[in-house]
């Protein structure tokens, strides 16, 4: 059980375009979902946070109109990344947890973006 | 805000030792949660264990062990008996218990063990 899959698990794209990442929750229902990025040998940094049918809330110095949160469903929440530059070249990793305690956060596999 | 620190970067061990690898977190909550997780080369984090402030029984899975103990604000992980798929990236993590929070996690650096035959 727990299972969270992302899609696509890596995507290369154009300088200029947009990359719409899927995070879904398989087997449970993802009250919340969290967005993260990891760039090589180093830690996971949160992005944003996402609650069921609300807005997303951006940690500090993420760009919420760079990075557009979307969580229609409690199994279901997708991250757009508008007008990709090469900097946004990343490992990006969404987790889910479901309830309302401190209830384990499980990862999807992430997706590798290449922004060329 | 809450920290936390893993200081080895690195560590390599020959199959069959045991490693030990350090966390130690800060926090100004009373109640909060310990995690750790395992990310080997694919990439995708699996979770090992998770701690409440409240417990601090320290636990035994097969060949890994955890040892909590907030005199020292530390949450170190032990696997002994190390084998080859036990070479990963893992990090430690911490959870803030405040009510609308989100229990959101802080993560360590993470340490990568290599473990060579």
């Amino acid at each position: 059980g727990a299972v969270v899959s992302q899609h696509p698990s890596w995507v290369i794209c154009k300088s200029g375009t947009s990359v719409k990442i899927e995070c879904r929750s398989l087997d449970f229902q993802a009250t919340t979902m969290f967005w993260y990025r990891q760039f090589p040998k180093q830690s996971l940094m949160l992005m944003a946070t996402s609650n069921e049918g609300s807005k997303a809330t951006y940690e500090q110095g993420v760009e919420k109109d760079k990075f557009l949160i979307n969580h229609a469903s409690l199994t279901l929440s997708t991250l757009t990344v508008t007008s990709a530059h090469p900097e946004d070249s990343s490992f990006y990793i969404c987790s889910a947890r479901g309830g309302r305690g401190p209830y384990e956060q499980y990862f999807g596999p992430g997706t590798r973006l290449t922004v060329t | 805000a809450q920290k936390v620190t893993q200081a080895q970067t690195e560590i390599s061990v020959v199959e069959k030792e045991d490693v030990t690898l350090d966390c130690v977190y800060e926090t100004r909550d009373t109640t909060y949660y310990l995690f750790w997780y395992k990310q080997p080369p694919s990439g995708e984090l699996v979770f090992l264990i998770r701690r409440n402030s409240f417990d601090e029984q320290n636990e035994i899975s097969g060949r890994y062990s955890w040892n909590f103990q907030k005199s020292t604000s530390s949450f170190n992980f032990t696997i002994t008996a190390s084998q080859v798929v036990d070479s990963a990236v893992y990090f430690c993590a911490l959870a803030e218990g405040l009510a609308g929070s989100n229990y959101k996690l802080t993560f360590g650096k993470g340490t990568l063990l290599t473990v060579n035959p």
